[in-house]
């Protein structure tokens, strides 16, 4: 069974700062996606990244930023600069690519982050 | 290119009711995930459909069932609706059972009164 831990319930930080989201993950499968999801007021979850296990390039994407880190099982979520606009849930998920393994979506319990302005 | 689509956004339905949620997935998906999500229990992973055949299921009662037709368009079904049952329902999409990104509709908001 999969298991992914947001322990960060709630961040408020003010515009212009940065802050970083964790997650941290169990799984015994060797191969595996995790993913990175934002969800505004709206409801719908809106894709921000996926990684694959066996690739532990990071990524920055404009004031995006992720550092995967396959030794301590955590997948971390950077935001530079945060904007207003970047207040919403945000949710980390893993889910196994082996076929043996039940391959559904196993997410976190979120964090929501508050951009004050 | 459209995203996914779910139908109704809002419901509000009597205890003992049933229901029924429709997804439209990415054209070219051919997986749909369909999940719950709570307050208390957060994002919970219902079933999955690939090729029209139920790939995965979670661990939720039978009243919770689902179907995929030929056009890859999903629908999932609840009867006998509890009070427990109000929740938003997620339908995501794919192009595959574990094949890259899901993508998620707004969801339903169900109401269960």
């Amino acid at each position: 069974a999969q298991k992914v831990t947001q322990a960060q319930t709630e961040i408020s930080v003010v515009e212009k700062e940065d802050v970083t989201l964790d997650c941290v993950y169990e799984t015994r499968d060797t191969t595996y996606y995790l993913f990175w999801y934002k969800q505004p007021p709206s409801g719908e979850l809106v894709f921000l990244i996926r990684r694959n296990s066996f690739d532990e390039q990071n990524e920055i994407s404009g004031r995006y930023s992720w550092n995967f880190q396959k030794s301590t099982s955590s997948f971390n979520f950077t935001i530079t600069a945060s904007q207003v606009v970047d207040s919403a849930v945000y949710f980390c998920a893993l889910r196994p690519i082996s076929s043996g393994s039940a391959r559904q979506l196993t997410f976190g319990s979120g964090t929501q982050l508050t951009v004050l302005p | 290119k459209a995203g996914v689509t779910q139908t109704p956004r809002y419901l509000i339905k009597t205890r003992g009711q049933q229901v029924t949620l429709s997804c439209s997935p990415i054209s070219g998906h051919r997986s749909v995930s369909w999940y719950q999500q709570t307050p208390g229990q957060g994002l919970q992973f219902l079933f999955e459909y690939f090729s029209e055949t139920q790939r995965n299921k979670g661990n939720f009662p039978g009243r919770f069932s689902g179907r995929q037709f030929s056009n890859s368009r999903s629908e999932m079904n609840v009867s006998t609706l509890e009070l427990g049952d109000s929740a938003l329902y997620l339908c995501a999409s794919s192009l595959g059972v574990a094949v890259g990104e899901a993508f998620f509709g707004q969801g339903t908001r169900l109401t269960v009164v």
